[in-house]
């Protein structure tokens, strides 16, 4: 069954930077496009960022562009989240979702637990 | 992109049937059929209850319906259980660069 497994979550400092692991099994994962989501504490899901199947396409939303870069390695299948110049408001929880397709599509079902970054000082 | 409006709260007692609103603009909710809903529990990981505004993945209760009019969707839950509450989410699609935006969110108490 898929599975999708974050890591790397934890406290930092504002301006430092931070790497999001989600390793990814149970489906070929150079098939599909891969999100990142985000929830902040007592707020809603925001989508981050979005990678094509075959790492071509990469876009993010408006509140990290620059700052985000999301990046995937199909020999380990792993998707990460480089963070950098991290503030408060990146404080959040972070899912790693899988697409249902090559690109971006309207929905997915397969999301992971989550992991915690905290933006403090 | 300016996230979809949702209630705060809804609520209803056993066996009742409640309905969650959700409204965007015509450059997302209304421009595509893209509409879907996640349920969300503390500490596990969110849920796909509707999907292409009211399809039902595999495994979801029948008592979950979604509807779309216009720029607004909506998800209507029949005979409430215990065990549907929870928060929900309304996502739609808005174009390849920015594919999902989210509503707020609705914390459902089942009374």
């Amino acid at each position: 069954q898929v599975q999708l497994v974050e890591s790397g979550g934890g406290v930092v400092q504002p301006g430092r930077s931070l790497r999001l692991s989600c390793a990814a099994s149970g489906f070929t994962f150079s098939s599909y496009a891969m999100h990142w989501v985000r929830q902040a504490p007592d707020k809603g899901l925001e989508w981050v960022a979005v990678i094509s199947f075959d790492g071509n396409n990469k876009y993010y939303a408006d509140s990290v562009k620059g700052r985000f870069t999301i990046s995937r390695d199909t020999s380990n299948n792993t998707l990460y989240l480089q963070m950098n110049s991290l503030r408060a408001e990146d404080t959040a929880v972070y899912y790693c979702v899988r697409d249902p397709g090559q690109y971006s599509s309207s929905y997915s079902g397969y999301w992971g637990q989550g992991t915690l970054v905290t933006v403090s000082s | 992109q300016s996230a979809l409006t949702q209630p705060a709260s809804v609520s209803g007692s056993p066996g009742q049937s409640i309905t969650i609103s959700c409204t965007g603009t015509s450059s997302d909710v209304g421009a595509y059929n893209y509409v879907s809903w996640y349920q969300l529990h503390p500490g596990r990981a969110p849920k796909l209850m509707i999907y292409l505004v009211n399809k039902r993945p595999s495994g979801v209760s029948n008592r979950f319906s979604g509807s779309k009019s216009g720029n607004s969707a909506s998800l209507t839950i029949s005979g409430l259980q215990a065990e549907d509450e929870a928060d929900y989410y309304c996502c739609s699609y808005a174009g390849y660069t920015t594919p999902w935006v989210f509503g707020g969110g609705t914390k459902l108490t089942v009374l």
